[in-house]
């Protein structure tokens, strides 16, 4: 079955430090995944997919089918990145599963 | 565009009350979906609807009920509602041929 995993609940940083968000999955087909970022207050909207190997608000993430991983990454951590981020991986089509999340803490 | 919209953002109940959230999207998406929100255990889908008139189970639907009434709207309904189904709802839609989730705001339910 299909899985998502995020083993940090918390990432705590100061500003201007590098940032590493951990995400593993477990899937037997050819993974789509993505992340989902939740600022305080706002609902949860996108943030970046593998897909696209984009680079949204400096963050980055790589797909290792090897390590079965897509950790985001950010060389340099602001104050406004302090979020909830959620890995999620897409499966069936049109449903996607969502890791538990982890709450990165940018402190000044 | 409003995008997807939630109805009501806070709402209090007593075990055993009933009640119906709404959800609405303006996108034309064919796919919409609700989850619960839940410390540490993430997002988790409770039904999900991939056009008008279906709906299916998802990962946690024991509880609760879903109806699909036209490509707009998709609500959930607790017809018994119990403490452990405090948590916040949220739903979200999607296009077709596409994995990016439009959420709405959330409603946070607390049963007492």
């Amino acid at each position: 079955a299909q899985r998502v995993t995020q083993p940090e609940k918390l990432l705590s940083v100061f500003k201007g430090a590098p940032v590493e968000l951990k995400c593993n999955y477990s899937y037997s087909g050819s993974p789509e995944l993505f992340w989902y970022v939740q600022y305080s207050r706002q609902r949860l909207q996108l943030l970046l997919r593998h897909i696209s190997r984009e680079s949204i608000k400096g963050f980055t993430a790589d797909l290792n089918k090897g390590e079965t991983s897509f950790h985001l990454k950010k060389p340099f951590a602001q104050e406004e990145d302090s979020a909830m981020y959620y890995c999620a991986l897409a499966y069936n089509t049109d449903k996607l599963i969502f890791g538990t999340g982890t709450r990165l803490q940018v402190f000044p | 565009n409003a995008g997807v919209t939630q109805t009501p953002k806070f709402q209090v109940l007593k075990t055993g009350q009933s009640m119906t959230l709404q959800c609405a999207q303006d996108m034309n998406h064919n796919s919409m979906y609700w989850y619960r929100q839940d410390p540490g255990m993430g997002l988790r889908l409770i039904y999900y609807s991939a056009s008008e008139g279906t709906t299916d189970k998802g990962e946690v639907p024991n509880g609760y009920n879903v109806s699909r009434l036209n490509k707009r709207e998709f609500s959930l309904r607790l017809e018994s509602a119990a403490p452990s189904q405090t948590s916040v709802y949220f739903c979200a839609s999607t296009s077709a041929g596409t994995y990016e989730q439009y959420f709405g705001p959330g409603t946070r339910l607390t049963v007492t």
